[in-house]
C-alpha cells in the first residue's frame, strides 16, 4: 500500500459527459502528480500540483483541469469525454524539498468512455 | 528536454534465470535520479530499484541490481533468480534533481513486457 488513495477505480461513462477523479495523496505530501495511461502512448504526464499551487503543466488537454485542495487532496476534471479519453488515470505524490525523489502511486482509477 | 528510452519492448526469462532491462535517456542535467517500476498486471506501478546520480555505486535491492553507466546515460536493470512474480512491464523512469519546475516530473520510458516462463 502506497498510501496514495485514488476513487474511483473503475468508472464507465458516455461520450460527451464530465467525470472528476479523487486522489488523496500520503500523509505530510505536498505534491501531487497527476499522468495518464493509455494502450498507446505509456505513461504521459498532466499535470503537477506542490501545496495547493500548479506547479507544472505536461500533456494536459483544454477539455481536463486540475486543482489541489487545502487539504491537499487532488481532484482531476474531464469534460466533454471522447473514446480516446478512455485510460488509466494515476495520481502520485511526494514529498517537497529534500527527499529519496520517487514517485508514490495510488492504485489508478481506469476510465472507459462508451 | 529529457528523454527515456526502452529499446526491448518484451522480454522473456527462464524461472530462475538472469535477465538484464535496458534503458537510455537523454539529459543536458548532472544532477537526477534514476528509477525501474513495476507494473504487474493489477496496473499498481510499484518501484523497484532508484539511482541517485551522484552516486558512483550501482543500487541494489535484494535480486534487482542496476549497471548505472552516467557518461554512457543507460541504466539496465538486472533481474537475478528470476520468480513467477516478477513478470510485469517495467519502466525506466528520470527525475530532475533540481528544485522546482517542470523538470521534477517523472519521465517515463515505454516500457519492457518481462514473461516469466516456468
Amino acid at each position: 500500500d502506497s498510501g496514495v488513495t485514488q476513487t474511483p477505480k473503475h468508472l464507465i461513462t458516455a461520450t460527451g459527459q464530465r467525470v472528476t477523479l479523487r486522489c488523496s495523496p500520503r500523509s505530510g505530501d505536498l505534491s501531487v502528480y497527476w499522468y495518464q495511461q493509455s494502450l498507446d502512448q505509456g505513461l504521459q504526464f498532466l499535470i503537477q500540483y506542490y501545496n495547493g499551487e500548479e506547479r507544472a503543466k505536461g500533456n494536459i488537454l483544454e477539455r481536463f483541469s486540475a486543482q489541489q485542495f487545502p487539504d491537499l487532496h487532488s481532484e482531476l476534471n474531464l469534460s466533454s469525454l471522447e473514446l480516446g479519453d478512455s485510460a488509466l488515470y494515476f495520481c502520485a505524490s511526494r514529498t517537497g524539498g529534500a527527499n529519496t525523489g520517487e514517485l508514490f502511486f495510488g492504485e489508478g482509477s481506469r476510465l472507459t468512455v462508451l | 528536454a529529457q528523454t527515456v528510452t526502452q529499446s526491448q519492448p518484451e522480454m522473456s526469462v527462464q524461472e530462475a534465470e538472469t535477465v538484464t532491462l535496458s534503458c537510455t535517456y537523454d539529459t543536458s542535467e548532472s544532477d537526477y535520479y534514476l528509477f525501474w517500476y513495476k507494473q504487474p498486471p493489477s496496473r499498481q506501478m510499484i518501484l523497484v530499484i532508484r539511482q541517485e546520480a551522484y552516486k558512483q555505486q550501482n543500487a541494489t535491492e535484494n535480486r534487482f541490481s542496476v549497471n548505472f553507466q552516467k557518461a554512457a546515460k543507460s541504466f539496465s536493470l538486472k533481474i537475478s533468480d528470476s520468480q513467477l512474480g516478477d513478470a510485469a512491464m517495467y519502466f525506466c523512469a528520470y527525475r530532475s534533481q533540481i528544485y522546482g519546475g517542470a523538470t521534477n516530473k517523472l519521465i517515463f520510458g515505454t516500457g519492457t513486457l518481462l514473461a516469466v516462463q516456468p
